[in-house]
């Protein structure tokens, strides 16, 4: 079945840097990767998304690539400020039990330093 | 205002004990999906259901029940064959029209046992 591995677990950044998140997927059949933030306490909101037939998105300050061959997709966050400071989960697509489900990477806490 | 429910927020369960967690959509979505977060995981897949009067287990779905009677309602029962049921507990629900589209969270229903 799918498997999506998320990296890094932990991330620091100084505010105003970029933060770049990456994840793998290994069902070449998956064609859509959301990612999603969480803040503490609360459920995850979606913040970009792309499907198979596009290889970039972006979004104000987010961006999302996307390299089917390599199998692999990131996220890009730019001039990051403290409130981007959440858990960032990746997933991928796959079609079991008649019906596409999500897969999820176990995500990433990003934290953004003043 | 449109969105999912949860509740509680906060629940605690003795052992032995069966309890149901609430989540109530009103986006007239089709699918709606039961969630567990562990600290550090992502997201895994207990129970879906794509249509009313149908559900269908997910990954972890042992020790846990469904029903899904109304489109806007999916209960979550807690039995106490769940031998570790302390976790976040996560509604999501989606159009279900064919590809997989946006899925929307609610806000989770934390989960104690004494």
């Amino acid at each position: 079945g799918e498997n999506v591995e998320q990296h890094p677990s932990t991330l620091s950044v100084q505010e105003g840097d970029s933060a770049v998140i990456k994840c793998t997927y290994s069902d070449s059949a998956s064609n859509y990767f959301p990612w999603y933030k969480q803040e503490l306490g609360k459920g995850p909101q979606l913040i970009i998304d792309i499907r198979s037939n596009v290889g970039e998105k972006k979004d104000q300050r987010i961006a999302v690539t996307l390299n089917k061959t390599a199998k692999h997709f990131s996220l890009h966050i730019t001039e990051t400020q403290p409130e981007d400071s959440a858990v960032y989960f990746c997933a991928a697509t796959r079609f079991w039990g008649g019906s596409e489900k999500l897969v999820f990477g176990k995500g990433t806490k990003l934290t953004v330093n003043p | 205002d449109g969105g999912i429910t949860q509740s509680p927020k906060y629940l605690f369960r003795k052992e032995g004990q069966n309890v149901t967690l609430s989540c109530e959509q009103n986006l007239n979505h089709d699918a709606m999906y039961w969630y567990r977060q562990d600290p550090g995981q992502g997201l895994r897949l207990i129970y879906y259901s794509q249509i009313v009067n149908d559900f269908q287990k997910g990954d972890i779905a042992e020790g846990y029940s469904v029903s899904r009677e109304k489109k806007e309602s999916f209960p979550l029962t807690v039995t106490s064959a769940q031998k570790n049921p302390t976790a976040f507990y996560l509604c999501a629900s989606n159009l279900g029209q064919g590809a997989l589209d946006t899925q929307y969270f609610g806000p989770g229903t934390r989960l104690t046992v004494l």
